[in-house]
């Protein structure tokens, strides 16, 4: 039932190489957000995007970068992977004006595994 | 850094018990939700609670809030195998990110 759309599920890559991740946001939320979850750990902010521009960081190197496209869809880049990186990666959106009283809306997440 | 703990880290209980997981924070908040996560999936919103607010109830759901206290409960009543899973509280920082706890691992057993 999540309006969320994450791709691809799971993904195994090799220590080094490059990855983009995607995310389809909710229809009508106009704000994305990333997080990374080691296993075991709670999910972690890597950083958001409000109407194309990030407007929040974490603490992750620059190596993690994104874009939000005019239709608010959404893609996490990862170069230079290492072997700590392997996680579920998380997207979340929402509707900036109703966050107070709204939650996120998350999807399924994509498995990376960097090996 | 995480911003919350939650306690215990792992429960288990027979089904039909009611589940008490405990959530504590480190800085003011606007607001502090509740998220339940089943096998490594996606995060489920479950409830928020506003700053201002000190108990709020969804179906089985009751959540309080102590600010002076900077903690929060998520009581689950009457539970059931399908509330087996792990439950997340979160606060929102500085621009509008979520910050998580470690989490409960709740398991119902039949």
């Amino acid at each position: 039932e999540t309006g969320v759309t994450q791709s691809p599920t799971h993904l195994i890559k090799t220590r080094g190489q490059q990855v983009t991740l995607r995310c389809s946001s909710q229809s009508g939320h106009n704000t994305v957000s990333w997080y990374q979850q080691a296993l075991g750990q709670g999910p972690q902010f890597i950083f958001q995007y409000y109407r194309e521009e990030e407007n929040g960081r974490g603490n992750f190197p620059p190596r993690f970068s994104g874009l939000q496209f005019p239709n608010y869809s959404s893609e996490l880049n990862v170069n230079a992977l290492e072997l700590d990186d392997s996680a579920l990666y998380l997207c979340a959106s929402s509707l900036a004006d109703t966050l107070a009283n709204y939650g996120y809306t998350f999807g399924s997440g994509t498995r990376l595994t960097v090996v | 850094s995480q911003q919350g703990e939650e306690d215990p880290q792992a429960l288990s209980i027979q089904e039909g018990e009611n589940a008490t997981m405990n959530c504590s924070y480190k800085t003011s908040i606007n607001n502090l939700q509740w998220y339940r996560q089943n096998s490594g999936r996606g995060l489920v919103h479950l409830i928020l609670i506003r700053s201002n607010e000190r108990e709020k109830h969804s179906g089985r759901l009751r959540v309080t809030l102590d600010t002076s206290k900077k903690s929060s409960s998520l009581l689950i009543t009457a539970s059931r195998a399908a509330d087996t899973a792990s439950y997340f509280c979160a606060s929102i920082r500085g621009a509008q990110k979520l910050v998580f706890g470690q989490g409960t691992r709740l398991t119902i057993n039949p």
